[in-house]
């Protein structure tokens, strides 16, 4: 199984600030690798897939990048409802896994 | 619109079982791949179940040989039959949309609980 190690577990910021968060794979995922934001008592949200596209209504401040084993999701000016918790994603193996979760709190 | 709607979660005992529905409109259900994602409370995502468009199923080692994912094209519904239930199932059980490739979600119900406690 693919170990996805999400960092930091906390990321504290104030708005119109840019926010960089990290998804390390324990194996190569090639470009296999979803994020999304869950706010609380909401389901998951999709923001990008395969490293580096913007899933459809997604703001472009939204960015991706990354490829192999380490990757990055960019917010590049925080907008208050930005603030949530992140989770990265891999689809390169069965079985799918996620990352522990980034939080991002507002500072 | 895309909407998916789940339900049949509940207060079950230990060992106890469900059958968990997820109701799809708004797009071609037989298109597409569907899967069940899982949150205990206060955790991460757990990837549970996947079933792809010619109807081959995945499971997660944690619920292998307990659980049963099966879809109906028909009447447009995923489910997940949750047999042999711990402690540890626990869990809000989300249904989900693949947008392309099976293992990219792009729509997801409100989740449904389901609490395994005596």
């Amino acid at each position: 199984e693919i170990v996805l190690t999400q960092s930091p577990a906390t990321l504290s910021l104030s708005p119109g600030e840019r926010a960089t968060l990290s998804c390390r794979a324990s194996q190569s995922v090639s470009i296999y690798l979803a994020w999304y934001q869950q706010k609380p008592g909401q389901a998951p949200r999709l923001l990008i897939y395969d490293a580096s596209n913007r899933a459809t209504g997604i703001p472009a401040r939204f960015s991706g990048s990354g490829s192999g084993t380490d990757f990055t999701l960019t917010i590049s000016s925080l907008e208050p409802e930005d603030f949530a918790v992140f989770y990265c994603q891999q689809r390169s193996n069965w079985p799918y896994t996620f990352g522990q979760g980034t939080k991002l709190e507002i500072k | 619109e895309v909407q998916l709607l789940e339900s049949g979660g509940g207060l079950v005992q230990p060992g106890g079982s469900l059958r968990l529905s997820c109701a799809a409109s708004g797009f071609t259900f037989s298109g597409y791949a569907m899967s069940w994602v899982r949150q205990a409370p206060g955790k991460g995502l757990e990837w549970v179940s996947a079933i792809n468009t010619g109807g081959s199923t995945f499971y997660a080692d944690s619920v292998k040989g307990r659980f049963t994912i099966s879809r109906d094209n028909s009447k447009n519904t995923l489910y997940l039959q949750v047999s042999s239930l711990r402690a540890e199932d626990t869990a809000v059980y989300y249904c989900a949309k693949s947008i392309i490739a099976m293992g990219i979600l792009d729509y997801w119900g409100q989740g449904t609980l389901v609490t395994v406690s005596s």
